[in-house]
């Protein structure tokens, strides 16, 4: 069974519209992050969690937001979103000790029109 | 701050040949690292391939081999016999010891002609 899940898979959204992309673990894992991926590069922090009801910004959190309302979900909020967020977004998740590896959810591909 | 560089966006190999995919990675920290190769398959999210978490020490999975060489700061992903099955994006990672970030290289795509 898979550990890490998201919802949707797929979405198209229209520019200014808000969209919510959903993650789920059964991993029991305390941290879980966002990512997303542009064609021909790597993934880039969005923003990540390391207990339920908190969220810490990543290296790109401009335009999203995060919700972690329990250690098994977590939520990436486009409030606004715009053309430049069209992306592959990827969930993951990783136990709290230190240097570990992290599990990824297949992705949701997010077109913005 | 720290990095993964893959200098290579796109390996084509034909089956049965050889193959090595190229990793650096760069990092502040005092401690080695943990080095890690992820694999993407097509409509999949990305997945464990190896990972190797001593320096001088070598990871191994499905075919697939990685050397931590922490003189040359490199991580080199090689496999002797390519497969069409194997052809799917690889990315480079490095997380170090005392936290969870993981840096990502830009992954390098491997297409593998029958």
């Amino acid at each position: 069974e898979a550990a890490v899940t998201q919802s949707p898979r797929s979405k198209v959204a229209v520019t200014g519209g808000k969209v919510t992309l959903s993650c789920h673990q059964t991993n029991n894992h305390d941290y879980m992050y966002w990512y997303r991926q542009d064609t021909g590069h790597g993934l880039r922090l969005i923003h990540y969690s390391y207990v339920a009801d908190s969220t810490e910004k990543g290296d790109i959190p401009d335009g999203y937001k995060a919700s972690r309302p329990s250690q098994e979900n977590f939520s990436l909020i486009l409030e606004l979103a715009s053309l430049s967020q069209t992306a592959v977004y990827f969930c993951a998740s990783s136990d709290r000790t230190g240097g570990r590896e992290q599990y990824f959810g297949p992705g949701t591909r997010l077109t913005v029109l | 701050g720290d990095s993964v560089t893959q200098t290579e966006g796109q390996v084509t190999v034909s089956e049965s040949k050889s193959l090595i995919i190229n990793c650096t990675y760069s990092t502040t920290s005092i401690a080695y690292p943990n080095l890690f190769w992820y694999v993407r398959y097509p409509g999949e999210g990305l997945q464990l391939l190896l990972k190797v978490i001593t320096a001088g020490q070598k990871g191994s999975s499905r075919g697939f081999e990685a050397t931590y060489n922490k003189e040359t700061t490199s991580f080199h992903l090689q496999k002797a016999s390519v497969q069409e099955s194997d052809s799917a994006v690889y990315y480079c990672a490095l997380v170090r010891n005392n936290n969870n970030r993981i840096f990502f290289g830009d992954g390098t795509q491997l297409v593998v002609k029958p």
